[in-house]
């Protein structure tokens, strides 16, 4: 069955620190996407990053990055230079090879930044 | 450019009544999904339409549960008789096709449901 896996259910980190969130996922698919998302409390899901299961490099979003190690199945988030308003919940999320919506979600790290 | 609108952001329903919640999905996206979020998890897959279609229902509870989108106008979920346990937040997104690569899928800001 496939299956996002965050193992850490909060974290809390100084600010201007950097933090990785963990995401382990499960699927025999060759093909598949993975989605990381903010949930902050006002609650609207905000994308922040895409890794394609074929893109060789990492990706790259501003502060965000996207630490994929495909034979170890995982797909951790690093955010650079922490900030407060990065307080939030961060979900995990996968795309399977033969759905563009059946998107499947870890359940999520709440990330809050101390001052 | 409008994202996905969502209304009503919060509702509040009594036990037995009906909620309808609408989505109507960003400019050009004639795709639409639905997904439910209950407190502490993660989102699940609810029902995908395409204007005048239900492409796939299977993440939908069989009874009370309900979605169309018309040609004209948003797309709607309704829930009848509304339980306790329907209590959760439901967010819509749309993309301009079913199927493809990279980050194609927009979501709205959610409508959230508690039910008293």
């Amino acid at each position: 069955a496939q299956k996002i896996t965050q193992t850490q259910p909060g974290m809390f980190v100084q600010e201007k620190e950097a933090v990785t969130l963990d995401c382990t996922y499960d699927t025999s698919d060759q093909s598949y996407g993975l989605f990381w998302y903010k949930q902050p409390s006002s609650g609207e899901m905000i994308f922040l990053i895409y890794q394609g299961s074929y893109d060789e490099q990492n990706a790259t979003e501003g502060r965000y990055s996207l630490n994929f190690q495909k034979a170890r199945k995982s797909a951790n988030l690093v955010i650079s230079a922490s900030q407060l308003g990065d307080s939030a919940m961060y979900f995990c999320a996968m795309r399977p090879m033969d759905s563009n919506y059946q998107l499947i979600w870890g359940a999520g790290t709440k990330l809050i930044i101390k001052p | 450019n409008a994202g996905v609108m969502q209304n009503p952001r919060h509702l509040v329903r009594r036990r037995g009544q009906e909620a309808r919640l609408r989505c109507s999905p960003m400019k050009g996206h004639s795709h639409v999904y639905w997904y439910r979020q209950l407190p502490e998890e993660g989102l699940k897959f609810m029902v995908y339409l395409q204007k005048e279609n239900i492409i796939d229902e299977s993440g939908m509870p069989k009874e009370r549960f309900s979605a169309e989108f018309p040609k004209e106008g948003p797309s709607i979920l309704r829930i009848q008789q509304v339980v306790r346990g329907d209590s959760a937040a439901y967010f819509c997104a749309s993309s301009s096709t079913g199927r493809s690569s990279g980050n194609t899928i927009y979501f709205g800001e959610g409508s959230w449901l508690t039910v008293v």
